[in-house]
C-alpha cells in the first residue's frame, strides 16, 4: 500500500522560503518508473501542479513557477523535498504530494496521473 | 499552457439520477486525461485515467469518455457518497487541471 504524507511549516512570512517534505512508503524512488509530484490548492480554488521528480533524478517544474521551485529526493529516507522561494500571500494553499507513474510517448516521457495523494498540508503566508 | 474548462460549475442532481460532467481542452490532449473526486477536507482521489480507464477500486457507475478536446465523466446512478467536486487533468503536456465541477444534492 502506497502512502504519502506532507510536513512543513503552517505559517511563513512574505519573502521567506518554504520547505516542504513528503515522506512516503510502499514504494522506492530508486525503482524505475516512479515519480513524486507536488500539487497545491488555494482555499476554495482549483489544483495547480508545481513540480515532480523521477527515480532517475529527472526534475520537472511548472513553467510559471520554475524560477522559485527546487525539488530533490533522499532515497535513503523515502523523502522528497520541495522548496519555494520568495513566498507571497497568494501562495497560501494546501500543498499535496502524490505518487506518479510517467507515460511514455515516442522517445520521451511525460508526467501522467497522480495516484495516490498525501493528505495535504495547509501553508499560510502572512506577516 | 493547455487550459482545461469544466462545465457546469455546479450540477444539482437527485440521488439515483445520472450525472454528466464535461471537460474541454484548449488543444488536443489525445486520451491523456484523468478525472479526480475531491470531498471537503480530503485529498483528490483518482477515478479515471487514459480518458476511460477506471482506477483500481473505482465503482463501475463511474465512466469516462472522449478524446482530443472533449471529455465526459458520467456517474450512472448517484450515491450519497458521490456528492463532491470533480476535477479533470490533462497530461499531454505539463499537467493542468480544470476548475472543477461541484456535484450537489438537488
Amino acid at each position: 500500500q502506497i502512502t504519502l504524507k506532507e510536513s512543513g511549516p503552517t505559517l511563513v512570512k512574505p519573502t521567506q522560503t518554504l520547505t516542504l517534505t513528503c515522506t512516503f512508503s510502499g514504494f522506492s524512488l530508486s525503482t524505475s518508473g516512479v515519480g513524486v509530484g507536488w500539487i497545491r490548492q488555494p482555499p476554495g480554488k482549483a489544483l495547480e501542479w508545481l513540480a515532480l521528480i523521477y527515480w532517475d533524478d529527472d526534475k520537472r517544474y511548472s513553467p510559471s513557477l520554475k524560477s522559485r521551485l527546487t525539488i530533490n529526493k533522499d532515497t535513503s529516507k523515502n523523502q522528497v523535498v520541495l522548496t519555494m522561494t520568495n513566498m507571497d500571500p497568494v501562495d497560501t494553499a494546501t500543498y499535496y504530494c502524490a505518487h506518479n507513474t510517467p507515460h511514455y510517448y515516442g522517445s520521451g516521457r511525460g508526467i501522467a496521473w497522480f495516484d495516490p495523494w498525501g493528505q495535504g498540508t495547509l501553508v499560510t503566508v502572512s506577516s | 499552457e493547455i487550459v482545461m474548462t469544466q462545465s457546469p460549475a455546479t450540477l444539482s442532481v437527485s440521488p439515483g439520477e445520472r450525472a454528466t460532467l464535461s471537460c474541454r481542452a484548449s488543444q488536443s490532449v489525445s486520451s491523456n486525461l484523468a478525472w479526480y473526486q475531491q470531498k471537503p477536507g480530503q485529498a483528490p482521489r483518482l477515478l479515471i485515467y487514459g480518458a476511460s480507464t477506471r482506477a483500481t477500486g473505482i465503482p463501475a457507475r463511474f465512466s469516462g469518455s472522449g478524446s482530443g478536446t472533449e471529455f465526459t465523466l458520467t456517474i450512472s446512478s448517484l450515491q450519497s457518497e458521490d456528492f463532491a467536486v470533480y476535477y479533470c487533468q490533462q497530461y499531454n503536456n505539463w499537467p493542468t487541471f480544470g476548475q472543477g465541477t461541484k456535484v450537489e444534492i438537488k
